[in-house]
């Protein structure tokens, strides 16, 4: 089965700055895909970025980047030049094995950008 | 650029009462999913569903949950008999890629069961 883990339930950034966001995943299968997920506070869900385990490349969509680390089993997303409507949860995802692959979400990070 | 849409954006039902919650996924998407997210929770997959058929479900989704894509484009979860702890917002996805895997989600259903 699959787990993530997301160890920071809150985060502060100042506005501009970076921020990186942890997220580390169990997985036996060699095959798998990471997903970053915006919940702002009017609720709905957000795709942000993918990144496929035989990519050899970061992914990488505009602001963000994911920080993929295979061996340590970590998929951080990195956010620069942040702004004020970055703030939100942030959920760090992996796709399962099976015909179609369903999501296993972690349980978030609440990142507030500060002016 | 096209969008899933869902309705209604809020329900509210006496317990034991059966809701219907709406789906119009992307049209050209082949996977369709059922999550859902109790308040202040993480997004919990219910079912997936592909060629007609579910594909997956979790233990969650038991015999009160059905879902159905009546036509083309509609996509359905109903819950025949509502609990206290079915309240939570509920989100639809329609998923693109060899098996689905990058989905795009509405803004979901939030349903108060009373």
């Amino acid at each position: 089965a699959q787990k993530i883990t997301q160890t920071q339930p809150g985060m502060f950034v100042q506005e501009k700055e970076a921020v990186t966001l942890d997220c580390t995943y169990d997985t036996s299968d060699p095959s798998y895909g990471l997903f970053w997920y915006k919940q702002p506070s009017s609720g709905e869900m957000i795709f942000l970025i993918y990144q496929g385990s035989y990519d050899q490349q970061n992914a990488t969509e505009g602001r963000y980047s994911l920080n993929f680390q295979k061996a340590r089993k970590s998929a951080n997303l990195v956010i620069s030049a942040s702004q004020l409507g970055d703030s939100a949860m942030y959920f760090c995802a992996m796709t399962a094995t099976g015909a179609a692959r369903q999501l296993t979400f972690g349980s978030g990070t609440q990142l507030t950008v500060l002016p | 650029e096209p969008e899933v849409t869902q309705t209604p954006s809020h329900q509210v039902t006496q317990m034991g009462q059966e809701v219907i919650l709406r789906c119009v996924p992307i049209s050209n998407h082949l996977y369709f999913y059922w999550y859902r997210q109790i308040l202040g929770q993480k997004v919990e997959f219910l079912v997936s569903f592909y060629n007609n058929e579910i594909s997956e479900k979790s233990e969650i989704f038991d015999d009160q949950f059905s879902v159905e894509r009546p036509d083309g484009s509609n996509f359905t979860l109903k819950i025949r008999s509502t609990k206290l702890e079915d309240s939570a917002m509920y989100f639809c996805a329609s998923g693109r890629g060899a098996h689905g895997e990058t989905q795009y989600f509405g803004p979901g259903t939030r349903l108060l069961v009373l």
